[in-house]
């Protein structure tokens, strides 16, 4: 399978622990995004990669929140002391980056449960 | 922000037309309306995107009315599998992010 991948698939956590997501972008992408979804809402922006530069950051990434693309291919996202908050699906997607409103291809979410 | 409004559900039977509608009365006139659907429990699928002209694939066709305010996704002959949330969103070319709002919610009913 040559499209997003996500892990894990699901994590569960208690509060006050620091968790870390792993997404893998189809080989050729130069762009990398990580969204947020909560139940019953679409998916929020978080943070977008161009290459291995962290080029957009929602408002929504709070200082808890950081993510990497270190070689600009697989990126992290990892959470500090967990808050119930937190839970939601995690998505990660990419793009070509030919240009910039290519359209982007979405892993399958990593679900965060915070206890 | 979602600059889109979209019913919350439709329903739809098997085998006919499903035509989701998108308001975007907002829009300016760099901006591409693209639609994506998930399916439950999975991440979001790219449908199609479109600028001016109607636009047809092999999954779906986007008309876009003549003043670009509205558009509508068609899906000629729906199936159960295309029961799923429908997203349309609006974008300039050059932005990065998605605004998916909370779309709408296809029923495709045997």
């Amino acid at each position: 399978d040559t499209g997003v991948s996500q892990n894990p698939r699901h994590k569960i956590t208690k509060r006050g622990q620091n968790v870390t997501f792993r997404c893998d972008p189809i080989s050729e992408h130069n762009r990398l995004y990580w969204y947020r979804q909560t139940l019953g809402q679409g998916p929020e922006f978080l943070t977008y990669f161009q290459n291995e530069a962290q080029l957009e950051k929602s408002r929504l990434l709070s200082d808890r929140f950081s993510a990497e693309r270190p070689k600009g291919s697989f990126s992290t996202l990892e959470i500090q002391r967990t808050e119930q908050g937190d839970s939601a699906m995690y998505l990660c997607a990419s793009s070509l980056g030919i240009r910039a409103g290519d359209e982007q291809f979405f892993g399958p979410g990593t679900r965060l449960t915070v206890l | 922000d979602a600059k889109t409004t979209q019913p919350p559900s439709m329903d739809c039977a098997e085998g006919r037309a499903a035509n989701l509608p998108c308001n975007h009365s907002t829009i300016s006139g760099n901006e591409y309306v693209y639609w994506y659907r998930q399916i439950h429990s999975q991440g979001p699928q790219y449908i199609i995107h479109g600028l001016k002209n109607n636009e047809t694939n092999e999954m779906a066709s986007l008309i876009i009315t003549e003043d670009r305010k509205s558009s509508t996704l068609i899906l000629p002959h729906a199936t159960l599998r295309d029961t799923a949330v429908y997203y349309c969103i609006v974008r300039v070319d050059t932005g990065n992010q998605f605004y998916f709002g909370t779309g709408t919610s296809l029923t495709v009913i045997p």
